[in-house]
């Protein structure tokens, strides 16, 4: 069974500039979610989505963070525009329910200069 | 807010000798996972603890929780390179939209 996949696995970009992450769950995972680590801090929340509605989106930081999920399949993280304090490593993450146990992909570094 | 606090953050120690990283966190849970990260590789799941004096061992890594003191505990016994890679606990709270909260992580080097 495929893992948790994202892409792309890094991305530099320049200050002002639009990046869209793309993250695929497991497949028959209706929970997805999205979550940034930033300069060796802990892991934070961004949001979660339930098939294709966002169920909790209380972690997103701002209105230039814009995360869709179209037909409840992969869904895409767009930064819009970027800005030097959104550099971090993007993972995703995806659960058969909720309360079940969470399967990580590998996480997009994203570096903004 | 809820707090995980995990530490050591930074762990060097030699092979064949024991350790303990630890996962305090703040508020009533009885869900908590451990994870492990190699360097541009996913986040792979440990353990899963979901109740209070639950223990898990797998090879030589065994992690406990104690959901009154709000601590688990990884420990490692007779520590090997392999082990190295940067371990990650993550406490999953009831009625806070289903988010995991995570710890800081440990990172580990194993040295021969």
């Amino acid at each position: 069974e495929a893992g948790v996949t994202q892409f792309p696995s890094h991305s530099v970009i320049e200050k002002g500039q639009t990046v869209t992450l793309r993250c695929d769950p497991i497949s028959g995972h209706d929970n997805l979610y999205w979550y940034r680590r930033v300069m060796g801090k802990e892991i934070k929340f961004l949001l979660h989505f339930v098939k294709e509605s966002k169920q909790d989106e209380s972690g997103m930081p701002n209105n230039r963070f814009l995360a869709e999920r179209t037909g409840g399949t992969y869904s895409t993280l767009k930064v819009q525009p970027a800005e030097l304090e959104d550099s971090g490593v993007y993972f995703c993450a995806s659960s058969q329910g909720v309360y079940y146990e969470q399967y990580f992909g590998p996480g997009t570094r994203l570096t903004v200069t | 807010e809820l707090k995980v606090e995990q530490n050591p953050l930074f762990l060097s120690m030699q092979e064949g000798k024991n350790y303990t990283i630890y996962c305090n966190y703040s508020t009533t849970s009885d869900r908590l996972y451990w994870y492990r990260q190699d360097p541009g590789k996913s986040l792979e799941s440990l353990f899963v603890l979901l109740s209070n004096g639950a223990v898990k061992q797998e090879g030589r890594l065994m992690a406990s929780l104690d959901t009154k003191a709000r601590l688990s505990t990884l420990h490692i016994t007779a520590a090997v390179h392999d082990l190295s890679a940067t371990y990650f606990c993550a406490v999953d709270v009831p009625n806070t939209g289903n988010q995991f909260y995570f710890g800081t992580g440990t990172s580990l080097t194993v040295i021969p």
